[in-house]
């Protein structure tokens, strides 16, 4: 099963509203990261949280990591048509190397 | 920098031939590992290598899927005998330490 679960599944938006998304895990983790991807194309890396920090910014994404509820969020301000993509949360466990990812959530942002 | 190269960007095969997918990883990475993504799905890992070795390929299906990452060259994918549940886009992507970077996946159509 799935180890992160992304939540909504899609959500659509005006463009200048904020979007925010979750995700939950399953087991302890190293860290967690969000990626983004266009459409038909490849996975871009928008952010990675440690699992002892709790809260994260980069330009206009903001995460959080609650790793008591197993649980982030990613917080998209003013958001952009560009911002159209779907997102997902990627989970890394101590001694794995490999990224478990979520299903996903379709952002639309409308002009 | 280039980024992480991969080839071909669209792969057409009939039942029971075989497809080489190849990886070229961002210079100076010697980690490289290789997802399968479904349509409407996240990425599901297959195998994590490191330069001459598999370092976890608990995600490969147990026939047909092999994988390896040369001393020199790219890494190659090696799917024999395709059948058409392995139509799905093929990405590699490469690291130094936490962050991965994706290639633009190579999509595999079995007809």
């Amino acid at each position: 099963s799935q180890q992160g679960e992304e939540d909504p599944q899609a959500l659509s938006i005006q463009e200048g509203e904020n979007a925010t998304m979750n995700c939950s895990y399953k087991t302890s983790i190293n860290n967690l990261q969000w990626y983004r991807q266009n459409s038909g194309r490849g996975l871009v890396h928008l952010i990675l949280i440690r699992s002892n920090e709790r809260e994260k910014h980069s330009g206009r994404l903001r995460v959080t990591l609650d790793t008591s509820k197993k649980s982030s969020s990613l917080l998209i301000t003013a958001s952009r048509a560009a911002d159209t993509a779907s997102y997902f949360c990627a989970t890394e466990m101590g001694g794995s190397e490999k990224l478990v990812f979520g299903k996903g959530t379709k952002l639309t942002v409308n002009p | 920098n280039a980024g992480v190269m991969q080839n071909p960007r669209h792969l057409v095969r009939r039942r029971g031939q075989e497809a080489r997918l190849r990886c070229s990883p961002m210079k100076g990475h010697s980690h490289v590992y290789w997802y399968r993504q479904l349509p409407e799905e996240g990425l599901k890992f297959m195998v994590y290598l490191q330069k001459e070795n598999i370092i976890d390929e608990s995600g490969m299906p147990k026939e047909r899927f092999s994988a390896e990452f040369p001393k020199e060259g790219p890494s190659i994918l090696r799917i024999q005998q395709v059948v058409r549940g392995d139509s799905a886009a093929y990405f590699c992507a490469s690291s130094e330490r936490y962050e991965r970077y994706f290639g633009p996946g190579t999509r595999l159509t079995v007809t």
